[in-house]
């Protein structure tokens, strides 16, 4: 089973529409994100959702929705797509985890396979 | 300046050989440390963590220095299959959460 699954895995728009990207953990995480990385392979953080609670927005344009209908969803909807949106979008979740013998936490941060966005 | 920076190569190197990475960070109240490995067209997938102490991993050997901020990676004995871009990441709190800020990468080819 996918740890991290998104939909669709590539999408090809026209400007100006509007679309959804779907993100779905079954890891038990409560922690989930989305993260853009653009055509020089930046890899940039937009948002961040605890418990369906949106907790980081990293100053994104807000034609970006994100959506989170329980802790195991996390969908992002943009509108009016502009050329500059194209890149890649993953999805990601994690669970702040206690490696006890180094009293350090460690994490558990599982990425999806990406949706490579093109607006033509 | 970025927030995380690093070298982005590539790094062409024979096949056995050992290759080292560094990479910088600006924010000092960072708390933990990581290497993500990427393949082309894939997603970034944690390689190791970093601590203070240094960590070893096979062929892998992370160092982090927090007085200089500074993260390094120690491949020995390349493999053609390590070719990938290696990401420095660097985890911080900002505003109740947590988030990860990830450096441009290094790109690795390991030939024969």
């Amino acid at each position: 089973d996918t740890a991290v699954s998104q939909t669709p895995k590539y999408l090809v728009t026209q400007m100006g529409n509007d679309k959804s990207i779907k993100c779905e953990q079954n890891l038990g995480h409560d922690t989930m994100y989305w993260y853009k990385q653009d055509s020089k392979k930046f890899l940039k953080i937009m948002f961040s959702y605890n418990n369906k609670e949106l907790i980081i927005n990293e100053t994104v344009p807000n034609r970006f929705s994100p959506k989170s209908p329980d802790k195991a969803h996390l969908n992002l909807h943009i509108n009016s797509l502009e050329l500059g949106d194209s890149a890649v979008y993953f999805c990601a979740s994690s669970q702040d985890l206690t490696f006890g013998d180094r009293g350090t936490v460690r994490y558990g941060y599982t990425f999806g396979s990406g949706t490579r966005l093109t607006v033509v | 300046r970025k927030e995380v920076e690093q070298d982005p190569g590539p790094f062409n190197v024979p096949e056995g050989a050992t290759v080292a990475f560094n990479c910088t960070y600006s924010n000092s109240a960072s708390q933990s440390f990581f290497w993500y490995r990427q393949d082309c067209r894939k997603e970034p997938k944690l390689l190791m963590s970093v601590y203070s102490s240094g960590n070893e991993d096979g062929r892998f050997t992370a160092q982090l220095n927090r007085a200089s901020q500074y993260i390094s990676l120690l491949i020995r004995d390349s493999k053609l299959s390590d070719s990938a871009t290696y990401l420095c990441v660097v985890k911080s709190e900002t505003g109740g959460g947590n988030k990860l800020t990830f450096g441009t990468g290094t790109q690795l080819k390991v030939e024969l």
